[in-house]
């Protein structure tokens, strides 16, 4: 079983959609989450960091932490075709900053 | 947040050659990674690049393969060895911004072993 799973998609969603990612984990060590866009040939870009348990809100995207269920979310509200991306989730149990990624959601935003 | 370049951004190289990567950060920064991403997989670490020290490996990843040097706290490579086809990934290296714990990557070098 993988430290970190994440549905690798595609997900295709038209213009204006709420588009949902989800990645759930088995290390309970983890208390740091990030959420990663990754255009195509470029490095990834950090997106979202929470710490802990809670919701995190960025303009158009939330980030939502359940350790309880060892469950993470990304949502992203009123999708624009430049969200087209692979959104990929990360996670680190401490300081050390070592991350722990998902395999990455490929999204499709069509116009 | 940090702005960080990588040299060469990509090259295709021969089996058995060895490749040196750069990574160059506009500041000083404590923490630097070195991460691979092989064709449609996710990101995994290879390493902890210590200034001043031997760099710290993780599983499956030895130094003989993957020398690192780290001579400040801007700037460090990362050398792939005696390659082969399975080496062909791209490879990125991360800085810690510790005033916020956020963690920035570089765009990646992109190599092709043939």
């Amino acid at each position: 079983q993988k430290e970190v799973e994440q549905d690798p998609g595609p997900l295709s969603v038209p213009e204006g959609a709420i588009v949902s990612l989800n990645c759930t984990y088995s290390n309970s060590a983890f208390q740091y989450f990030m959420w990663y866009r990754q255009y195509s040939r470029k490095g990834p870009e950090l997106l979202m960091y929470t710490y802990s348990s809670g919701n995190k809100e960025d303009g158009r995207f939330t980030a939502q932490v359940d350790k309880s269920s060892k469950y993470i979310s990304l949502f992203i509200r009123d999708s624009q075709p430049s969200d087209s991306a692979t959104y990929l989730c990360a996670m680190s149990a401490s300081n050390d900053y070592k991350l722990s990624f998902g395999a990455g959601t490929t999204v499709t935003v069509r116009a | 947040s940090a702005v960080i370049s990588q040299k060469p951004s990509r090259d295709i190289c021969q089996r058995g050659t060895s490749l040196t990567i750069q990574c160059q950060v506009d500041s000083q920064v404590t923490m630097m990674f070195w991460y691979r991403q092989q064709p449609g997989q996710s990101l995994t670490l290879i390493a902890t690049a210590n200034q001043g020290s031997e760099a710290t490996y993780e599983s499956g990843f030895v130094i003989d393969k993957f020398p690192i040097s780290r001579p400040n706290l801007t700037f460090s490579t990362l050398t792939v060895s005696n390659m082969s086809p399975e080496d062909s990934s791209i490879y990125l290296c991360s800085v810690v911004d510790s005033s916020y714990n956020e963690q920035f990557f570089g765009p990646g070098t992109r190599l092709t072993v043939l």
